[in-house]
């Protein structure tokens, strides 16, 4: 399984944008890459997925580096209601595997009015 | 749409005590599956179901049962509760969407074993 790397925290200023790395080196072909959000002690919140594309959703952009050892997530104008535990996590697409989601540390994003 | 409902939201048992819990979905996913969280240690996988009828092991499926009559439901059984149990369970409902399993997660469930 693909280990992803994330800082352990980060600050960005409420109406700004916050761009989340996550490192992914060891990826491989057919593993997308999730980003989960975990706000206090609620329940995993889905954010968006992408394989090698750039994606965009209501929520966020994922960028997704050419050889696929990066990404950033983009929130592109961060609220207070934006503090939360963001959780990167690279999985195959479908499949037994594709349940066992490994949340790790993520990063503690922590807006700030 | 409720999306993923889980009951009870807290529960104390004591040791050697069995419970379920209750785990609904209204969005007519296939894919349902249950996970505990421990301080420090991210989500773990205990039980998933790829359809009525059909479930599998996850990582930790010890102590813990599982059944699939209906695709709403999906309850997660305790045989006989041990302190090693406490934690928060999340149960999860998910459909393959750009080829890509993306899981909806409920609010929780809060266990203590005395």
């Amino acid at each position: 399984d693909a280990k992803t790397t994330q800082p352990p925290s980060m600050d960005c200023a409420e109406g700004r944008a916050a761009n989340l790395p996550c490192n992914h080196s060891t990826i491989s072909g057919n593993e997308y890459v999730y980003w989960y959000r975990q706000i206090h002690s609620q329940g995993p919140q889905y954010i968006i997925h992408g394989l090698k594309n750039n994606e965009t959703n209501e929520m966020a952009s994922l960028i997704i580096t050419e050889d696929r050892k990066s990404s950033t997530l983009i929130l592109p104008h961060a609220t207070l209601r934006d503090t939360a535990v963001y959780y990167c996590i690279v999985r195959v697409g479908s499949g037994a595997g594709s349940y066992q989601l490994t949340f790790g540390k993520g990063t503690k994003l922590s807006v700030i009015p | 749409n409720a999306g993923v409902t889980q009951t009870p939201k807290f529960q104390v048992l004591k040791t050697g005590q069995s419970m379920t819990l209750q785990c609904a979905q209204d969005m007519n996913h296939e894919y349902m599956s249950w996970y505990r969280q421990d301080p420090g240690m991210g989500l773990r996988l205990i039980h998933y179901s790829v359809g009525a009828g059909i479930t599998d092991q996850g990582e930790v499926p010890n102590g813990y049962n599982v059944s699939r009559s209906t695709t709403e439901d999906f309850p997660l059984r305790l045989l006989s509760a041990a302190p090693s149990q406490t934690s928060v369970y999340f149960c999860a409902s998910s459909k393959v969407h750009s080829g890509a399993n993306v899981l909806t997660f409920g609010a929780g469930s809060r266990l203590t074993v005395l």
